[in-house]
């Protein structure tokens, strides 16, 4: 199994642009999780999808942000429009069941930096 | 809300040696799980090791073991004969079993450096 994909690798943006960071879970996990990684906050969950539905969006730190999961094996978090306290690493995870914990599977994660 | 302190910014150790990193955390919940997860320089999020709860018996994984400490709410880390490739960030992590949500709470990191 590839582990879980995220794109890009590394994002470098201008403050007001429209950022998609995308994720694709392992084939039959049916949970999905994006977190951000910074210095000052540490990993913080930002979502929490179940079955392609969104379960928990509390960590969500604005309106500027927001994620979908179209499929089973999608889904994207959005920033619009991204401002320099936005940049940090944003990691994608998946876990094969919800009512049984399971270890989250890490993706990568993204580098995004907004100039 | 539940939280996790991680109170060790940064540990050395030499190779082969043993090191010990502390955990604490504060919850109302009694049925929870525990984790380590370990972050190399290649940014790439690893689980190491996690404990349940309701297990009195500390979790065991090869060179990596815990110090489970439910009264004390202690959850500490113990690397035996320390690898270079053991050199990474370490985060402590709490979740609440009973809301059925796979949250993850994370501590600050500690970062360790394995020396020769």
């Amino acid at each position: 199994d590839a582990g879980v994909i995220q794109s890009p690798r590394h994002e470098v943006t201008e403050m007001g642009q429209e950022v998609t960071l995308r994720c694709k879970p392992i084939s039959g996990h049916n949970s999905l999780f994006w977190y951000r990684q910074t210095m000052m906050r540490g990993l913080e969950l930002l979502i929490y999808f179940n079955n392609n539905v969104p379960i928990d969006d509390s960590g969500m730190p604005e309106d500027r942000f927001s994620a979908k999961m179209p499929n089973a094996s999608f889904s994207t978090l959005k920033i619009q429009p991204s401002e320099p306290r936005d940049s940090a690493v944003y990691f994608c995870a998946s876990s094969p069941e919800q009512l049984i914990i399971h270890e989250q599977f890490f993706g990568p994660g993204t580098r995004l930096t907004v100039l | 809300a539940q939280t996790v302190t991680q109170s060790q910014p940064e540990m050395s150790v030499q190779e082969a040696e043993t090191v010990t990193l502390s955990c604490t955390y504060d919850t109302s919940e009694n049925n929870y799980y525990l984790f380590w997860y370990k972050q190399p320089p290649s940014r790439q999020m690893i689980l190491v090791i996690r404990q349940e709860a309701y297990k009195q018996q500390n979790a065991t994984e090869n060179r990596f073991s815990v110090n489970f400490q439910k009264a004390a709410k202690s959850f500490s880390l113990k690397i035996s004969d320390s690898q270079l490739g053991d050199t990474a960030m370490y985060f402590c992590a709490f979740m609440n079993k009973n809301t059925g949500f796979q949250k993850l709470v994370f501590g600050t990191g500690t970062r360790l450096l394995v020396s020769p």
